[in-house]
C-alpha cells in the first residue's frame, strides 16, 4: 500500500515558470522526503523536513508541510529544462520507507 | 565514492530461468534495501536488510531470495523467474536518514 500520493501525476510548464507538486499522507508522521528521478536512473534525495517544520528551502526549492491536513508540497522555482524528471514524496522511516507514486514534471523550452 | 553500484544493468530471462542481481555500497551503511518499480505502481519494497547477516521480507517479497553476507552487499535473487517480475530493480542504503539508490537494474522476463 502507498502511504503518499502525488497529485498531479503530470505537470508539464514552459522554462523560468514555477512548479507545485503536492503529496498527501496518512498516518503521522516524523519526517517526510522528497526524491528526483531522471529518466533510466535511481532516485535522488532533494530533501526532508520533520514533523515539527513547516517550511524548508534548498537553493530553488521549497517544501512546506502541514501535519493536520497531512500534505506536503513542493515547489521549484524559475525552472529549468535539468528540472525535468519524476518526483516522488516518501514517509516512513528505515524499515519501512515507502513512496508515493510520482508526478511526472516535463520543463519545456 | 562509488556510492551503490547495481550490476547488471540489463538482463533478459526466459521463464524459469534464475539470475542474481548484486548491489554493492561503499559508505559502510547499515541498512540495504531492494525496489522494483512498476509504471503506474510507484517504488515497491521487496526485501530489506538491518545489518550483516540479516534480511526481512517487505511488500512484496513473493519469487524473491536475499542474502547479506557482507555488510558492503546485498544480493536479490530471483529462482524461477516469471514474466511478472519484469520490472526495474533498485537496491538503495540508508546513512540513517536518507536513501542513496543504484542506477537499477532492467529486467526482462520472456
Amino acid at each position: 500500500s502507498q502511504q503518499g500520493e502525488e497529485d498531479p501525476q503530470a505537470l508539464s510548464i514552459q522554462e523560468g515558470e514555477n512548479a507545485t507538486m503536492n503529496c498527501s499522507y496518512k498516518t503521522s508522521i516524523n519526517n517526510l522526503q522528497w526524491y528526483r528521478q531522471n529518466s533510466g536512473r535511481g532516485l535522488v534525495h532533494l530533501i526532508l523536513i520533520r514533523s515539527n517544520e513547516r517550511e524548508k528551502h534548498s537553493g530553488r526549492l521549497r517544501v512546506t508541510l502541514d501535519t493536520s491536513k497531512k500534505s506536503s508540497s513542493l515547489l521549484i522555482t524559475a525552472s529549468r529544462a535539468a528540472d525535468t524528471a519524476s518526483y516522488f514524496c516518501a514517509t516512513g522511516g528505515a524499515q519501512k520507507l515507502v513512496f508515493g507514486q510520482g508526478t511526472r514534471l516535463t520543463i519545456n523550452p | 565514492n562509488a556510492g551503490v553500484t547495481q550490476t547488471p544493468k540489463f538482463r533478459v530471462l526466459k521463464t524459469g530461468q534464475s539470475m542474481t542481481l548484486l548491489c554493492a555500497q561503499d559508505m559502510n551503511h547499515e541498512y540495504m534495501y531492494w525496489y522494483r518499480q512498476d509504471p503506474g505502481m510507484g517504488l515497491r519494497l521487496i526485501h530489506y536488510s538491518v545489518g550483516e547477516g540479516t534480511t526481512a521480507k517487505g511488500e512484496v517479497p513473493d519469487g524473491y531470495n536475499v542474502s547479506r553476507l557482507k555488510k558492503q552487499n546485498f544480493l536479490l535473487g530471483l529462482e524461477s523467474a516469471a514474466p511478472s517480475q519484469t520490472s526495474v530493480y533498485f537496491c538503495a542504503s540508508w546513512d540513517g536518514e536518507k536513501l542513496f539508490f543504484g542506477s537499477g537494474t532492467q529486467l526482462s522476463v520472456l
